[in-house]
């Protein structure tokens, strides 16, 4: 079967310094991979996504990247984190060019950057 | 734009009765998906249903079923019976195929934190 993990699952993080959030998937091949962001009090909005290795769209500007270094693997990137960045961050899986059978998610990371 | 509106941002039913969370949407696609999923407060989100566009029968499953009324743009979400484990913020969602990039995408609502009282 397919599973997600993410990690880790809470981190306080000062101002300035680096992020990075992995994110992996077992059970699947070239699976379609997200980032979301949810921030208090409202809903999820999505930060990136990819359709396979190295492949990285962006959907809105900020102050995160995204990467893919493997097929299964995505991970979240800042260099240099701002007070803004805080919130709670999904990564999620669906079938690549498959039906949308909705996204399996993971079970998160609350981000707190003080 | 796609949208999605969930214009309840809380609501409370008592444990056993019925209650309706309502949802909007807005596009001009005409092949899309709408799904309702749920976040308790473990945060882990867990879908509940979903909707194809281009069928006309609403989705049931077990407790939840859907209203689709496609052309009023409208997909609401009814839970009968309610439970006090049905306590949670639930999301619409709208899905759409990008073709460009083969992916399928969400836009979410703001949700609607619901309350089960005992």
């Amino acid at each position: 079967s397919q599973t997600i993990h993410q990690w880790p699952a809470t981190l306080v993080q000062p101002v300035g310094s680096p992020l990075s959030l992995e994110c992996t998937v077992e059970g699947t091949s070239n699976p379609n991979l997200y980032w979301y962001r949810q921030a208090a009090g409202r809903g999820l909005q999505l930060l990136f996504y990819s359709v396979g290795i190295g492949q990285i769209s962006s959907e809105v500007p900020q102050n995160l990247s995204a990467s893919r270094p493997q097929d299964r693997q995505f991970i979240l990137s800042s260099k240099k984190l701002l007070l803004s960045d805080s919130g709670f961050y999904l990564c999620a899986w669906s079938v690549f060019r498959g039906l949308p059978w909705g996204y399996t998610f993971g079970s998160g990371t609350r981000l707190t950057v003080v | 734009a796609q949208t999605v509106t969930q214009s309840q941002p809380e609501m409370s039913v008592q444990e056993a009765e019925t209650v309706t969370l309502s949802c909007t949407y807005d596009t001009s696609e005409s092949n899309y998906y709408l799904f309702w999923y749920k976040q308790p407060p473990s945060r882990q989100m867990i879908l509940v249903i979903r909707q194809e566009a281009y069928k006309q029968q609403n989705a049931t499953e077990n407790r939840f079923s859907v209203n689709f009324q496609k052309a009023a743009k409208s997909f609401s979400l009814k839970i009968s019976d309610s439970q006090l484990g049905d306590t949670a913020m639930y999301f619409c969602a709208f899905m759409k195929h990008a073709a460009t990039s083969g992916t399928y995408k969400y836009i979410f609502g703001t949700g609607t934190r619901l309350k089960v009282l005992a």
